[in-house]
């Protein structure tokens, strides 16, 4: 199984520069999110959506968009990227039957914005 | 929704159980204790989650008091590969109000030493 699959792993941008982060699960998970952690720090919150064609934001959502017109796929756009948006970003997906309501995680994708 | 208190770092020794403690105090009704463990480099992983009383499962335990106030992961006699950060989670179990913007704080950073 693959889980959740984030690409691309490394990514070095200029600033102003946009980008999409390519976030993918194939375990039929309704819920789907983006956080990002910078060094350290725990995770924040950026977006979630809890099923195709629904989105909100997290804690800290400036700068970044997103969409979700598939179950599988939850891109993460950076429209123009600044230095502060320098970090690792992860996403995570969460089954909606689940007992436990457990967030799975990708590997994460290290972006720096020079 | 709920914050989470945690101790920014401990120290421990191979063989010791390791009990790292989060205070709650503004848990609502809904919310459940949530656990992970994050490895450098890695996304965080699921270890434990429970709603009251004591939790047990092949890695760790869980400990919730009768207010639900804090709560406490046990890690029994630990190994050097359980160092890593650890991050306590309270939030609504399923997709509904708070169960959707799971927030992370700092966690705890384990140094388990031989």
């Amino acid at each position: 199984n693959a889980g959740v699959t984030q690409t691309p792993k490394f990514q070095v941008l200029k600033t102003g520069q946009s980008m999409t982060l390519q976030c993918a699960q194939d375990m039929n998970h309704e819920y789907m999110s983006w956080y990002r952690q910078d060094p350290g720090m725990g995770l924040r919150l950026i977006h979630y959506s809890v099923g195709a064609g629904i989105t909100d934001q997290g804690e800290v959502p400036n700068g970044y968009n997103v969409s979700r017109s598939t179950t599988e796929d939850f891109p993460l756009r950076l429209l123009s990227a600044a230095p502060s948006q320098t970090s690792v970003y992860f996403c995570a997906s969460r089954d909606r039957g689940g007992n436990t309501g457990e967030l799975f995680f990708g590997e994460g994708s290290r972006l720096t914005v020079l | 929704l709920a914050k989470t208190t945690q101790p920014i770092s401990m120290d421990s020794y191979e063989g010791q159980e390791v009990n790292i403690t989060c205070s709650h105090n503004n848990i609502a009704t809904n919310d459940y204790i949530t656990w992970y463990q994050q490895f450098p480099s890695q996304g965080p992983r699921f270890i434990i989650q429970g709603y009251k009383t004591k939790v047990t499962n092949e890695v760790a335990s869980l400990f919730i008091p009768a207010d639900r106030k804090s709560s406490t992961l046990s890690l029994p006699r630990v190994s050097l590969s359980d160092t890593a950060v650890y991050y306590c989670l309270v939030g609504e179990g399923g997709l509904t109000g708070g169960g959707n913007k799971l927030t992370f704080g700092t966690g705890t950073q384990l140094k388990v030493e031989l």
